[in-house]
């Protein structure tokens, strides 16, 4: 199957602070996805990326769909204890098949 | 109001006992999909479903089945649950190509 790297596997930064992460993959992706989990709950979807060099914010995120669309990164900016959580990225190209991350853990220390 | 809806939230089952996961989701969506998600992974896809077409993964275990009787509702059967299959399912749609994906909350599977 499709090889999404994740990095960075785990964050611990202190509340303020801004953070980013990112995605790399060896195939094309059509739709690049980023995603929320919080611990007994589903993923919740923070931004969709559609278009190579699509630059999309959704408050204090920010996530950006790469030019070769083989990757794509995730900010937060200004992180607070609500932030806390594991955020997955996910790729899309074909067949209804969705590829993730391993994850990032984010740990916000107030 | 959640749109994806996975019952029960925690599931308790005897090592080799069946069990059934249920999801329901209220978008009309073409497609469902059931992920395993074990302590702080990604989640695995297992099998998905275009309207009433079954896609297994290669990698699946036979022990895992599913059913959908109609849009709203899919079911994971686990035939005979061994205490490696103790995870978190997650249950999944799609309405359009290319949009993202909608999960349920999931369910936690116990093993005793």
């Amino acid at each position: 199957g499709q090889q999404l790297n994740q990095s960075p596997q785990s964050m611990f930064i202190q509340e303020g602070e801004d953070v980013s992460m990112n995605c790399t993959s060896s195939s094309i992706f059509n739709t690049w996805l980023w995603y929320k989990q919080e611990p007994g709950e589903g993923p919740v979807l923070l931004i969709a990326l559609y278009k190579a060099g699509e630059l999309t914010s959704n408050g204090r995120l920010t996530a950006q769909f790469g030019i070769t669309r083989k990757d794509s990164f995730l900010n937060i900016s200004a992180s607070i204890p609500s932030d806390v959580g594991i955020y997955f990225c996910a790729g899309h190209f074909s067949v209804n098949k969705f590829y993730f991350g391993s994850g990032t853990k984010l740990n916000v220390k107030p | 109001d959640a749109m994806v809806i996975q019952n029960p939230r925690y599931q308790v089952t005897q090592f080799g006992k069946p069990v059934t996961l249920s999801c329901s989701q209220t978008l009309n969506h073409n497609v469902m999909y059931w992920y395993q998600q074990k302590s702080s992974q990604a989640p695995k896809l297992l099998f998905h479903y275009y309207d009433k077409d079954f896609n297994n993964e290669a990698d699946t275990p036979d022990n895992f089945q599913s059913r959908r009787p109609n849009t709203s509702f899919c079911f994971l059967d686990i035939r005979s649950p061994g205490l490696g299959d103790a995870a978190m399912y997650l249950c999944a749609t799609v309405g359009q190509p290319n949009q993202p994906q909608h999960f349920g909350d999931g369910t936690r599977l116990s093993i005793l």
